[in-house]
Parts: structure tokens; sequence; C-alpha cells
């Protein structure tokens, strides 16, 4: 079964430090990977996503997440949070080789404190 | 942000009416999803249409009807609602739902079943 767990309910970082926001999968096949913020009264807005090649891969506002395979992870990172990065945050898996479901986490809130 | 556009934002309704929420997209996209985000849980595919043709109904209760006139827009009928029901419903579309590209979000309309 297709999956998606993000373990953190709650992520708290001081402005200016680095952020991390967990994600791991399940998929049967090929995993299509996505992150997605959304902010108090709107809906989600994509930030990035992994269908293949490099491992590291960059979207907007500076956030960039790591591919990992043998840890079926694809955690959301940024190097120096701003606290317009507080926002509720989503993990979503696509099978690559079946399906057109988008399988999405829970979400993470992430605050950033000044 | 304006690429989805969604119809009522707030909604509040009895048990016994009948109502319908509205969902527009002016990027040119070819499928067209509707979503169910409660608090703490995962969102949750409701209906998929692609090229106009309903591709997906995730055992949804038949008191949520949808429809597709045109690629550009999608309805989702309401009736005997019940209160679980209260939830923020979110319109996304993609390029077509058999492809890897992101989808793109509406900001959703909040109802309140009463």
């Amino acid at each position: 079964a297709q999956s998606v767990a993000q373990p953190e309910d709650q992520v708290n970082v001081a402005e200016g430090n680095p952020l991390t926001v967990k994600c791991t999968y399940s998929v049967s096949g090929n995993p299509y990977l996505f992150w997605y913020v959304q902010y108090p009264n709107r809906g989600l807005q994509f930030l990035l996503k992994y269908i293949t090649g490099d491992n590291l891969v960059k979207g907007s506002y500076g956030f960039e997440a790591e591919f990992n395979k043998s840890q079926t992870s694809f955690h959301l990172k940024k190097p120096s949070a701003l606290v317009s990065d507080s926002a509720l945050y989503f993990c979503a898996v696509r099978d690559g080789d079946r399906g057109n479901q988008f399988y999405f986490g829970t979400g993470t809130s992430l605050t950033v404190i000044p | 942000e304006t690429g989805v556009t969604q119809t009522p934002r707030h909604l509040v309704m009895g048990m016994t009416n009948k109502k319908s929420l509205k969902c527009e997209q002016h990027l040119g996209h070819n499928a067209m999803y509707w979503y169910k985000q409660s608090a703490k849980k995962p969102l949750e595919l409701m209906f998929v249409y692609n090229f106009k043709e309903q591709t997906e109904n995730n055992s949804v209760p038949s008191r949520f009807s949808p429809e597709c006139p045109n690629s550009s827009h999608l309805f989702l009928h309401l009736h005997t609602l019940q209160p679980e029901d209260s939830a923020l419903y979110l319109c996304a579309s993609s390029q077509d739902s058999r492809s890897y590209n992101e989808q793109f979000f509406g900001p959703g309309t909040r109802l309140t079943v009463l």
C-alpha cells in the first residue's frame, strides 16, 4: 500500500537556524515525491519534487529536499529559517509505475521563532 | 494563487440543505481533483477528472456528487450532509492525471454542517 509518514506534528526552530521537516514513504513502484506548504486560509502551494536524477532537489523559497532510497525518506531542509516560513508542510508521494493518486502525509506545523 | 479559484470560501448548511461548491482553473490543465482536508488527517482524495471524465471515486458517499462540465470547471454538489462532513474542501488541477506534474490548489471552501 502507498503511504506517507510525517513523524512530527510540530517542529520549532529559531530564526536563522537550519530546519528539517521529515518524511518517509512507502510505494510499490518508483516514487515520485513532492513537498507542499499551506499558509493559513490558503490552499497548498507546490515547493519542490523528485522524479528522477540528482537526489538533492532544490525548490522555491530556498527549500531543498534529499531523496534517500535506502531509507525511503525525502526530508525537507532549509539552511537558514525565516519567520515567514512558519506554515503547515505536507509531503506527498505518487507511485510512478501505476495509478494516478497522490498520497499525502498528515502535515507538519513549522514554527520559526524570532 | 489565482490560478485555481473556489467559491464560496465559507459555507454553513443544515443537514437537509442542498448546496454546491464551485472550482475554476485558469491554467489550461486537463485534470481536476476534489480533496477533503480534516485536522490531523491526511488529505483525502475524493474525485479525479481527466479530460472531463471521472477516473477516480474513492468510495465517497453518494451525498457528494461531482460534476465536470468542461476541463476548466468542477462542481461538488452536496445534499443531506452529516456533521462529520464539516471540513475544508480543496480543489486542485494538474496538466493531466497520468503525469508526474504537481497539482495546483485552490484556497478551499470551509464547510460547516449543522
